[in-house]
């Protein structure tokens, strides 16, 4: 059973460019989750979606970012414009509403 | 509000010594979960070990054990015997039981372990 899928590992973007981060959720769950960790610091939460729904996005930067998890394919965590302070490690984790939330590898955002 | 503290920055210790990471909740909720997750430096999380608040058994697997205490609202995690492997940044978080189950974490703590 396939784990949490994150990808790309690691992102190079120059500043003012557009990053586009993939999560595929763990096969049976439902619910996806995406915390930032800014280097030195702890997970922050982002955003919660479920299947063509967001349920919780109170963590997320009121600008230049955005989340969607699609009925078909992967959830989509898109930064626009972006800038250095966005370098950071970006994980999704899935689950379900009762279960512990397992993480992906993370996506390694580096903004030049 | 809900808030987890792991007051130990970092921590260096000599192979075979056991060590304890401290950490300290608040919520308001009355069932909630609790977390430790490794994060060794190739960056990938490892869940380590989830605790119900109605269950306030301590829990030991093989060299780890977790101390949970809902009266000082604290779940410490110790490691006996320590190895180099151990060396990693742990992290401690609380999820609640309602709403939408997001984590909080603490901010880690960077344990070394020297050989």
């Amino acid at each position: 059973n396939a784990g949490v899928m994150q990808n790309p590992r690691h992102l190079v973007r120059r500043r003012g460019q557009e990053a586009r981060l993939r999560c595929s959720p763990m096969k049976g769950h439902s619910h996806v989750y995406w915390y930032r960790q800014l280097p030195e610091e702890g997970l922050k939460f982002m955003v919660y979606l479920q299947k063509e729904n967001i349920i919780d996005e109170s963590g997320m930067p009121k600008e230049r970012f955005s989340a969607e998890f699609p009925k078909e394919g992967p959830s989509i965590l898109r930064i626009q414009q972006v800038v250095r302070g966005d370098s950071a490690a970006y994980f999704c984790a899935s689950g379900t509403e009762q279960e512990t939330q397992y993480f992906g590898p993370g996506t390694r955002l580096l903004v030049l | 509000a809900q808030k987890v503290t792991q007051a130990q920055t970092e921590i260096s210790v000599v192979e075979k010594e056991d060590v304890t990471l401290d950490c300290v909740y608040e919520t308001r909720d009355t069932t909630y979960y609790l977390f430790w997750y490794k994060q060794p430096p190739s960056g990938e999380l490892v869940f380590l070990i989830r605790r119900n608040s109605f269950d306030e058994q301590n829990e030991i697997s093989g060299r780890y054990s977790w101390n949970f205490q809902k009266s000082t609202s604290s779940f410490n995690f110790t490691i006996t015997a320590s190895q180099v492997v151990d060396s990693a940044v742990y992290f401690c978080a609380l999820r609640g039981a309602s709403g939408t189950y997001k984590y909080i974490f603490g901010t880690g703590t960077r344990l070394k372990v020297l050989a």
